[in-house]
């Protein structure tokens, strides 16, 4: 079984720009969770999507957004990038709801120059 | 607000050598806990987990010990081999936070032939 698929893997960008990342749960997954991994620090939690209805938010500026499809894939929008957005960006999903086990995709490389 | 907090890495060890990594936490009512474990150049797994106290995660001849006394969820392994190196990451997921994960910072292991 395919596990969390992320596109692209690594993404250059340079500051002003914007930029849209993709996620694609296990099959059957209904929740999706997105973080932020900076190098060297454990992830940072940015939204959580179930049922296509944003459940939940972390500490990040209005220029992240993210929306969830019918097909329960997930897409991660940063407007106006900065130098420290720079940084691994991981998809989650889990089951039915993100209180079940969340299993992460292998991430996108984000740099932003 | 919910915290976790590693001991610092790099962890050095030799191969067959004892693993002790420890996590310690803070969080209102009651948390569960995890360990992920990140291979170089993968994204991140789950490793074990352990839902309510005295619980005894296990997996891969890794432990863990659910222990709210002293809110530890400390990582064990008897004998480490040279594939275990990776960064380990704990991680806590509170019900009254909508679920999200709260992360330590990482502890890289280097086991050595």
């Amino acid at each position: 079984d395919a596990g969390v698929t992320q596109s692209p893997t690594h993404l250059i960008k340079t500051r002003g720009q914007q930029v849209t990342l993709r996620c694609s749960p296990i099959s059957g997954h209904k929740s999706v969770s997105w973080y932020q991994q900076v190098l060297g620090q454990g992830p940072q939690f940015i939204f959580q999507y179930y049922e296509k209805e944003e459940r939940g938010r972390g500490n990040f500026p209005d220029r992240f957004s993210a929306r969830q499809f019918p097909n329960y894939s997930s897409e991660l929008n940063v407007n106006a990038l900065l130098l420290g957005d720079s940084a691994l960006y991981l998809c989650a999903s889990s089951l039915l709801s993100p209180a079940d086990t969340q299993y992460f995709g292998p991430g996108t490389r984000l740099t932003v120059l | 607000g919910d915290s976790v907090t590693q001991m610092e890495g790099p962890v050095t060890l030799s191969e067959e050598a004892f693993l002790t990594i420890n996590c310690t936490y803070t969080a209102t009512g009651y948390p569960s806990l995890f360990w992920y474990v990140q291979y170089p150049g993968e994204g991140l797994q789950l490793l074990l987990k352990a839902t309510k106290a005295d619980d005894k995660g296990s997996n891969k001849g890794f432990e863990a010990t659910y222990r709210k006394e002293t809110t530890s969820f400390h990582l064990e392994k008897g004998s480490v081999q040279v594939s275990d190196s990776a960064v380990y990451f704990c991680a806590l997921r509170a019900p009254d936070s909508n679920y999200q994960l709260i992360w330590g910072a990482g502890t890289k292991l280097i086991i050595k032939p």
